[in-house]
């Protein structure tokens, strides 16, 4: 069965850096997208990004362009996302999400349990 | 960046109700409209993708139609784990973006 396992809580100061990990198993990980959505306490959804594990084609939202990574590493199934300068209105939960198939882009299927990144001084 | 605006923001209901989700675009999506379910402290689960194909597993008591701007999302014979925060998503173009959420409560 499809699972997208995530890596744990992290707590970060203002100005550091995060980097989350989304491990991938019960399918071929290069055939589908993988997207990166937020959750701030108590607030809607935010799509962060996605990646092509197959190529490594991203795209993220404008408001991201500089201060998120994401990467994949084919070799143990692993999609990354790195958040950098953080500042205390990135606390929020991040979730990875699969795409349902290699031509239908940020359409989900499968989620990540979530990863709580605190910020704070 | 597309607007998806849900109403209503929150809806209180029964077991055993019927109740309807609204989801309009502010740009034509022609069907690619998603439906996420969010239970408290837990993951976004998708019910439905392309406005009214269930996800696999999704019981057939979920129903998503509409096309353009204009979705439903219609849940019957509610049940006490149905109570929980419904998203609509687009999956037409980048980038993506979701609805407010409707919080559905008894």
């Amino acid at each position: 069965q499809v699972q997208l396992l995530q890596s744990g809580a992290d707590v970060k100061k203002p100005g550091a850096s995060v980097k989350i990990s989304c491990k991938a198993s019960g399918y071929t990980f290069t055939t589908r997208g993988i997207n990166w959505v937020r959750q701030a306490p108590g607030q809607g959804l935010e799509w962060v990004g996605w990646i092509n594990p197959q190529n490594g084609n991203r795209n993220q939202p404008v408001k991201f362009w500089g201060r998120v990574t994401m990467t994949t590493d084919t070799a143990t199934n692993t999609a990354y996302m790195e958040l950098r300068n953080l500042k205390p209105d990135d606390t929020a939960v991040y979730f990875c999400a699969r795409d349902i198939d290699d031509s239908d882009w940020y359409n989900f299927d499968h989620w990540g349990q979530g990863t709580p990144v605190t910020v704070s001084s | 960046d597309i607007q998806m605006t849900q109403s209503p923001s929150s809806l209180s209901a029964s077991v055993g109700d019927t109740v309807t989700i609204t989801c309009r675009a502010s740009e034509d999506i022609t069907n690619n409209l998603a439906w996420l379910q969010q239970k408290p402290g837990e993951a976004p689960k998708s019910l439905i993708y392309s406005a009214s194909t269930l996800h696999t597993g999704v019981p057939s008591k979920f129903s998503g139609s509409g096309s353009g701007t204009e979705f439903t999302l219609t849940i019957n014979n509610l049940q006490p784990e149905d109570f929980a925060t419904y998203y609509c998503q687009h999956h037409n173009s980048f980038p993506p973006t979701f609805g407010q959420g409707t919080k559905l409560d008894i």
